[in-house]
């Protein structure tokens, strides 16, 4: 089993703010890192697929990087918006499994 | 849309019962994974098939079992049903491990 590690659990954040969260993954034997945005009473979303140390991806307000060397990786999201909330998983691929963090849960107050 | 179907939405059983969850990936996906999801708790992965053979498997009970056959959909049972195996049910297929997983709407299971 390998140790995926999100923080933090929870953050609220005012309508307009931009914010940012961590993932903390094992750095040896790395191949890849995945993000997910999993809104409440939906289906978890494929954000981001990070494969590159220094990698940073972008799609509309939400970003994230990649340190494969010290292990981690981390989301922003620019100018949140109330449809920004929900949770945010990082995950890490094994042999043969996708090893899931807790999750970060964002909520967006108008 | 995600591509992946899964059958049915909902399901109410009692307790000692036996259900089948399906699923369908998307075209072109070989992998298959499941997923529970139990009240207030994260995503718990059950099991994996690649191609129709098992790849994987994580906390999945011995009451629970899953194949897939040769058209890629997957099956998972659930026999001897117990209360606390009531839980969202999420199926989700890739091309391989490495790539993003497409998730299917999940199966709600109810145990009474």
């Amino acid at each position: 089993i390998l140790n995926v590690e999100q923080s933090p659990q929870s953050l609220h954040v005012q309508e307009g703010d931009s914010t940012n969260f961590t993932c903390s993954f094992p750095s040896s034997n790395f191949y890849a890192l995945h993000w997910y945005r999993w809104e409440t009473a939906k289906s978890p979303e494929a954000l981001f697929v990070m494969t590159l140390n220094g990698d940073e991806k972008k799609k509309g307000r939400i970003s994230a990087t990649l340190n494969t060397k010290e292990g981690y990786s981390y989301l922003y999201i620019k100018g949140s918006q109330p449809e920004d909330s929900a949770t945010y998983l990082c995950a890490f691929p094994g042999a043969n499994n996708l090893f899931f963090g807790t999750g970060t849960r964002l909520t967006v107050i108008p | 849309d995600s591509g992946v179907t899964q059958t049915p939405k909902h399901l109410i059983t009692a307790t000692g019962q036996r259900v089948t969850l399906r699923c369908s990936p998307r075209s072109g996906d070989l992998s298959v994974y499941w997923y529970q999801q139990s009240l207030d708790q994260g995503l718990q992965f059950l099991i994996q098939y690649y191609n129709g053979e098992e790849r994987a498997k994580g906390n999945i009970l011995e009451r629970f079992s899953a194949q897939q056959f040769p058209d890629l959909h997957s099956e998972l049972n659930l026999s001897s049903l117990e209360l606390g195996d009531s839980a969202l049910y999420f199926c989700a297929s890739s091309v391989a491990t490495e790539y993003e997983q497409f998730f299917g709407p999940g199966t709600r299971l109810t145990v009474l």
